[in-house]
């Protein structure tokens, strides 16, 4: 079973500036595997990011994708109040599908 | 546009067995040879995949849950259902349902809000 690593456990910024979230695969993953969500509190996991980089339907060009093999990253380029919230990795491989453990960006 | 309702007791004894049931509206369950799946988030922690169903009937179960879990799918009612059996306090958790992205089943791209499911006596 592939474990997700996230990092950091909590991230604290400002608004309007850049977010960098890490997600490390135990084991390889193929880029169409990966996916990034977003939830706020009391609400579902939304989709944000398919197949390492593709932007789900309605997500807004500031939250972008990338990485292969074991390394993936999510970047908000400019941070808006909307955004300071929980995010977490997802992967797909035999037939299974995990989760990594979150990273929650907080205002500083 | 798609709906997913989570239905069930939100309070279950211990030792017992946790059912819950997901409604789909706006669609077909059957639809577009859809996958469902089942999520779970114990209070003030991460996300948990537990299970899914293929709409025909195969599953795929977190390796985990699996000796307790059976999940399934009523077509005639656009409804999957979930069943935990012999649970405890670690399985208090809020419960969501899913739809897994199509073509590729690799995501989910629709959930339902979610039920809050407590196991205490």
């Amino acid at each position: 079973e592939i474990v997700l690593t996230q990092s950091p456990g909590t991230l604290s910024l400002s608004p309007g500036e850049r977010a960098t979230l890490s997600c490390r695969a135990s084991q390889s993953v193929s880029s169409s595997y990966l996916a990034w969500y977003q939830q706020k509190p009391g609400q579902a996991p939304r989709l944000l990011i398919y197949g390492a980089s593709s932007r789900a339907t309605g997500i807004p060009d500031r939250f972008s994708g990338s990485g292969s093999g074991t390394d993936f990253t999510l970047t908000i380029s400019r941070l808006e109040p909307e955004d300071f919230t929980v995010y977490y990795c997802q992967q797909y491989g035999s037939s299974l599908w995990t989760f990594g453990q979150g990273t929650k960006v907080e205002i500083k | 546009q798609l709906q997913l309702q989570e239905s069930g007791p939100g309070l279950v004894k211990p030792s017992e067995t946790l059912s819950l049931t997901c409604t789909v509206s706006g669609g077909s369950i059957g639809s577009s040879s859809s996958y469902w799946g089942w999520i779970r988030q114990p209070p003030g922690k991460g996300l948990e995949w537990i299970g899914t169903i293929y709409y025909s009937g195969s599953t795929y179960y977190n390796p985990s849950l699996r000796s307790r879990l059976t999940i399934s799918v009523d077509t005639s009612k656009n409804q999957f259902s979930l069943k935990l059996n012999s649970v405890a306090a670690a399985d208090t958790a809020v419960y969501f349902c899913a739809r897994h992205s199509r073509p590729y089943f690799y995501y989910l791209d629709v959930w339902g809000k979610g039920t809050t499911v407590t196991v205490s006596s």
